[in-house]
């Protein structure tokens, strides 16, 4: 079975300041790995994705994530938030020899102050 | 390129009325379709996922049904709405594969008064 969890269903930064949202996986096969973001009153859009390669994987808006096996995570970074990055990030896994559906974190709500 | 539509973006229903949601993906064939539904302040429930037409498998038991009549269309339906039918639902769409991104369309508010 996989598991994903999402620490801090809020997080709080300046603008300027890094963004880290972090999540954590439970798989017992190689995982593949994803973030999505939800912006107020609409669908999820996938921000980045992890298959197989590089670790280090960098996505739209600024955003990049690292796969660390050793640690079973794959958190969100952004270096300098901007005001337009206030939504809602999901982290989601799918696992290989389980089912295909994935499944998605609680979610993490950003919050950014001027 | 692909491409998801689902409506009507928002509707108010009353207790014990139908419900019929639609979901049309365009550009692909055979693809995979989700329903979730995200309550307030709560992340995403797996509702319903197809893998063909008229295979339909459910996550959750519930007053709610879903259909998939032809390879691209997905209908979530209720005979009799609860008011804890309401919430903000998504479909979505995927090709087969586990590296593939699943892709949602843009949400259905319900609020069931």
């Amino acid at each position: 079975a996989q598991s994903v969890t999402q620490l801090g269903s809020h997080v709080s930064v300046s603008e300027g300041a890094l963004v880290l949202l972090r999540c954590n996986y439970s798989s017992s096969v190689p995982p593949y790995l994803f973030w999505y973001v939800q912006y107020p009153n609409q669908g999820l859009q996938l921000l980045l994705k992890y298959t197989t390669g590089a670790t280090l994987v960098k996505g739209i808006n600024g955003f990049e994530a690292e796969f660390k096996k050793s640690e079973t995570s794959f958190h969100l970074t952004k270096p300098s938030a901007h005001m337009s990055d206030a939504a809602e990030y999901f982290c989601a896994v799918r696992a290989s020899g389980g089912s295909y559906i994935p499944t998605f974190g609680r979610g993490t709500s950003l919050i950014v102050h001027p | 390129s692909q491409t998801i539509h689902q409506w009507p973006a928002t509707l108010v229903q009353p207790v014990g009325s139908p419900l019929s949601l639609e979901c049309t993906v365009e550009g692909t064939s055979n693809p995979n379709l989700y329903w979730y539904r995200q309550a307030a302040g709560r992340g995403l429930q797996l509702l319903f996922y197809s893998v063909g037409i008229g295979q339909i498998s459910s996550e959750v038991p519930q007053n709610l049904s879903a259909s998939r009549p032809q390879d691209r269309q997905f209908i979530l339906s209720s005979k009799k709405l609860l008011l804890s039918d309401s919430g903000f639902y998504l479909c979505a769409w995927s090709l087969t594969g586990l590296g593939n991104t699943i892709y949602f369309g843009e949400g259905s508010w319900l609020t069931v008064v």
